[in-house]
């Protein structure tokens, strides 16, 4: 199975700005977008970006994606209690006849 | 409004099969692909493989292959996951998830399941 690579954990203060790292290679995120899911401990991940920077109807804007060669970062600015949560994210492999790379995930701690 | 919802937690003996639902109401159920993800304890997601209902299309991730097998009942919008040879490895929560787009399953899951536990003990 195909990985992507994300920090462990992650925090920020109230109305701060932090961003997660995912690193990938030339067979996922080098070539193919990524998406990033938020994951409220108990529930169902929820789709946060797609296509590496676009937002789905309803996500906040401050949430915002990059992606760089074989990186991706989620950025998340005035950060909020209700924003802790575990943030993952996944890639299409073109490798292996195709297989969906997925990161470890986030944890992200609003102090 | 799409609304993907999976049948109850289920409790298996190592050896045995478990069989997943996961009911879609909204628009287009047949022409969306549907993935199967599973959270095991540690957190990861792993996806297991998809289907697009409409197309009689499966593609299986190696991990799976030859152990899981998905179908669709397009005449109740069900999708179902079979998965045999159960071990306590396969102790986790499985999730199905539709595609963003429609005909594929390589662009992101913009709708979930609401999560199925499978547990495997002796």
């Amino acid at each position: 199975q195909s990985v992507l690579t994300q920090p462990p954990s992650a925090s920020g203060t109230p109305g701060q700005r932090v961003t997660i790292s995912c690193s990938g290679s030339s067979s996922n995120i080098g070539i193919n977008a990524v998406t990033w899911y938020q994951q409220v401990p108990g529930t169902a991940p929820k789709l946060l970006i797609y296509g590496s920077k676009q937002r789905p109807s309803g996500v906040p804007d401050r949430f915002s994606g990059s992606k760089s060669g074989t990186s991706a970062s989620l950025a998340i600015s005035g950060l909020q209690s209700e924003d802790e949560a575990f943030y993952f994210c996944a890639a299409w492999d073109n490798s292996l006849k195709g297989n969906w790379a997925i990161g470890g995930g986030t944890f992200l701690t609003v102090l | 409004q799409v609304h993907l919802v999976q049948s109850g937690a289920e409790v298996k003996k190592p050896g045995s099969s478990v069989r997943v639902s996961c009911k879609s109401s909204g628009d287009s159920f047949q022409k969306y692909g549907i993935s199967w993800v599973r959270q095991g304890p540690g957190q990861r997601l792993t996806w297991m493989g998809a289907i697009i209902p409409f197309f009689r299309t499966t593609r299986y991730a190696q991990n799976f292959q030859g152990r899981v097998t998905f179908t669709a009942d397009e005449s109740t919008s069900t999708v179902y996951m079979d998965l045999a040879s159960l071990t306590s490895d396969d102790t986790a929560v499985y999730y199905c998830a539709r595609d963003l787009l429609a005909q594929t399953y390589v662009t992101g899951w913009s709708h979930w399941g609401q999560g199925t536990l499978v547990a495997v003990s002796s």
